[in-house]
């Protein structure tokens, strides 16, 4: 079946520091989309990539889907403690209907430093 | 909008009780999602369900059943819990035909 490799799975970083985490599939993903969860809560959309090359920024965030398809980066620019939380990459498998399920990553800790 | 609600936040429950977890969307949704979050594993889709009336199994659904009750509300339900439900559960919406999912805050559940 599909599946996500997210890395690193965890990154312990000082403040102000940029960030780079990756996710790669041996499957080719039409979407690609980025989720943080803070700590305690659900997780929330950063950012959605729809085009093989595509560039996305969202503030100091910025995401990229891969050329061949099999995977995305994100990167985080002068990290600040808000930043922590566990950062998700998602696709979508075969689609059932009208429904999308998604395949994530396990997910990258990331962790700021004061 | 208070966009994706659960209920309860957490939950104790022994080994063989049952209980529901709540969903609901205000955002209009066709598609709603329930997931189990376990450390290191990301979130696994445990049901799900297309548009009002239709439900289907995800990738984890033994010990599990859904109900989506109207097209705002979409429960799972534990018949008997066993240790291994130990989880943090998510529900999930979207519009037709879009790979956006939008989380409700979860549930926490200790089965003992």
């Amino acid at each position: 079946g599909q599946q996500l490799n997210q890395s690193p799975q965890s990154m312990f970083i000082q403040e102000g520091e940029d960030v780079s985490m990756n996710c790669t599939s041996s499957s080719i993903f039409n979407t690609w989309l980025w989720y943080k969860q803070d700590p305690g809560e659900g997780p929330v959309l950063l950012i959605a990539l729809y085009k093989a090359g595509e560039l996305t920024s969202n503030g100091r965030l910025t995401a990229q889907f891969g050329i061949t398809r099999k995977d995305s980066f994100l990167n985080i620019s002068a990290s600040i403690p808000s930043d922590v939380g566990i950062y998700f990459c998602a696709g979508p498998r075969v689609s059932s209907g009208s429904a999308r399920q998604l395949t994530f990553g396990s997910g990258t800790q990331l962790t700021v430093l004061p | 909008n208070a966009g994706v609600t659960q209920t309860p936040k957490f939950q104790v429950l022994k080994t063989g009780q049952s209980m529901t977890l709540q969903c609901a969307q205000d955002m209009n949704h066709n598609s709603m999602y329930w997931y189990r979050q376990d450390p290191g594993m990301g979130l696994r889709l445990i049901y799900y369900s297309a548009s009002e009336g239709t439900t289907d199994k995800g990738e984890v659904p033994n010990g599990y059943n859904v109900s989506r009750l109207n097209k705002r509300e979409f429960s799972l339900r534990l018949e008997s819990a066993a240790p291994s439900q130990t989880s943090v559960y998510f529900c999930a919406s979207s519009k037709w035909d879009q790979e956006t999912q939008y989380f409700g805050p979860g549930t926490r559940l200790l089965v003992l």
